[in-house]
Formats: C-alpha cells, sequence, structure tokens
C-alpha cells in the first residue's frame, strides 16, 4: 500500500527565512509525486510533477527536488503570502490516476 | 467561469434530508473525481468516473450516490448522512484517467446536524 508523510506538521518562519518541507513516499512504482497548495477554505491547487530521482522544478519562491524516497519543497525568502498548507501526492504505476496523499504541511509566515 | 467550479459552497443538512453536490469542470478534461477531506486527515478518494463511466468505488458508504450525465458535469446525491459525514467535498478533473495532474475545484464545505 502506498504511504505519505509529511513533516513538519506545522512551520512558522520570518519573511526571509528560507527552509524546506519533506515528503516522504513509499511506492511500489513511482509514476509521479504531486505537490499542491491548499489555502484556508480552498481546493488544492497544482503546483509540480515530479516523474523521476533527481528532478527538480521551480516556481517563483519554490523548488521541488526528488530522490528514491522522498521529496522537498524548499522554500527561499518566503513572504506572507506564501502562507498556505501545502500536500505531497503519489501515484504509483498499478494503473488509474489514484493519488495517494499526505496530511500536508501548514506553513505560516510571518512579517 | 474557468477551471473547476462547485455549487453549493456550504451546506448544513440534517441526517434525514436528501441533497445533491454540483461539479462542472470547464477545462475539457475526460476525468472527474470526488474526495472527502477531513480535518486532520489525507484526501480520501471517493469516486472517479472516467468519459462518464464509473471506474473507481473505494468502498464508499451507499449515502453517497455519484452521478456523472457527461464529461463536464459531476454530481453526488447525498441522503440519511451521519454527523462524522461532516467534511469538505472536493471536485477534481484530469486530462485522462490514467494520466495528468488532477486539478481541484473550492469544494463544498458540509455540516451534517
Amino acid at each position: 500500500e502506498d504511504q505519505v508523510t509529511q513533516s513538519p506538521e506545522a512551520l512558522r518562519l520570518q519573511e526571509g527565512e528560507s527552509s524546506s518541507l519533506n515528503c516522504s513516499y513509499t511506492v511500489s512504482g513511482l509514476r509521479g509525486l504531486f505537490w499542491y497548495r491548499q489555502d484556508p477554505g480552498k481546493g488544492p491547487e497544482f503546483l509540480f510533477t515530479l516523474y523521476s530521482a533527481g528532478e527538480e522544478k521551480e516556481k517563483e519562491r519554490l523548488k521541488a527536488t526528488l530522490t528514491k524516497k522522498e521529496s522537498f519543497l524548499h522554500i527561499t525568502a518566503p513572504k506572507p503570502e506564501d502562507s498556505a498548507t501545502y500536500l505531497c501526492a503519489v501515484q504509483d504505476t498499478g494503473g488509474g490516476n489514484k493519488l495517494t496523499f499526505g496530511t500536508g504541511t501548514q506553513l505560516k509566515v510571518e512579517l | 467561469e474557468t477551471g473547476v467550479t462547485q455549487t453549493p459552497r456550504h451546506l448544513v443538512m440534517g441526517m434525514t434530508n436528501k441533497k445533491s453536490l454540483k461539479c462542472e469542470q470547464h477545462l475539457g478534461h475526460n476525468a472527474m473525481y470526488w474526495y472527502k477531506q477531513s480535518a486532520k486527515k489525507p484526501l480520501e478518494l471517493m469516486f472517479v468516473y472516467s468519459l462518464e463511466e464509473r471506474v473507481e468505488n473505494n468502498s464508499v458508504p451507499s449515502r453517497f450516490s455519484p452521478e456523472c450525465p457527461n464529461s463536464s458535469h459531476l454530481f453526488l446525491h447525498l441522503h440519511t448522512l451521519q454527523p462524522e459525514d461532516s467534511a469538505l467535498y472536493l471536485c477534481a478533473s484530469s486530462q485522462e484517467y490514467r494520466e495528468y495532474e488532477q486539478y481541484f475545484g473550492p469544494g463544498t464545505r458540509l455540516t451534517v446536524t
């Protein structure tokens, strides 16, 4: 059974203080790893898909990386508007498009 | 309208009521999904439709009944729910069932009293 564990559960940063969120996963075969951002009371917003170890993707202050066991979401010089819950999900090669989600990291960036 | 829309955004219903949630996607996608999101728990996949055919049903109680009349619309019919069914219900779509990213709607916050 696929499993996704995200850490930390919650993270408080000062504006400009860079950090990383972790997503550890277990799958029989990885088809893709997805990062989403979710604001309170809203649906998840797609950020990145990573397909193979060593792959990296960037968007503004966010950079996602992937190894065979985990993914990191690096946040460089965060701003208050980056405050949200960040969700990680994996899709295995077993067929279908089922995503297994983690419980997320709640990020708060303060002035 | 763009993306994935859901109505209503908030719903309060009694345990004996019957109500329906509606989802519409404006992305030209062929697959649609219902998820349940409860506090402190991962998103749980409930149903998947591909080209209007149900392809996955993840052991969801029969008090939840999905309907997909065409590839742009998805409904979730609710009847005799329990208080533990209170949650955020999210609809998503993807270009194809076996491929590509899923795009989510804003959700319906359901409270069962």
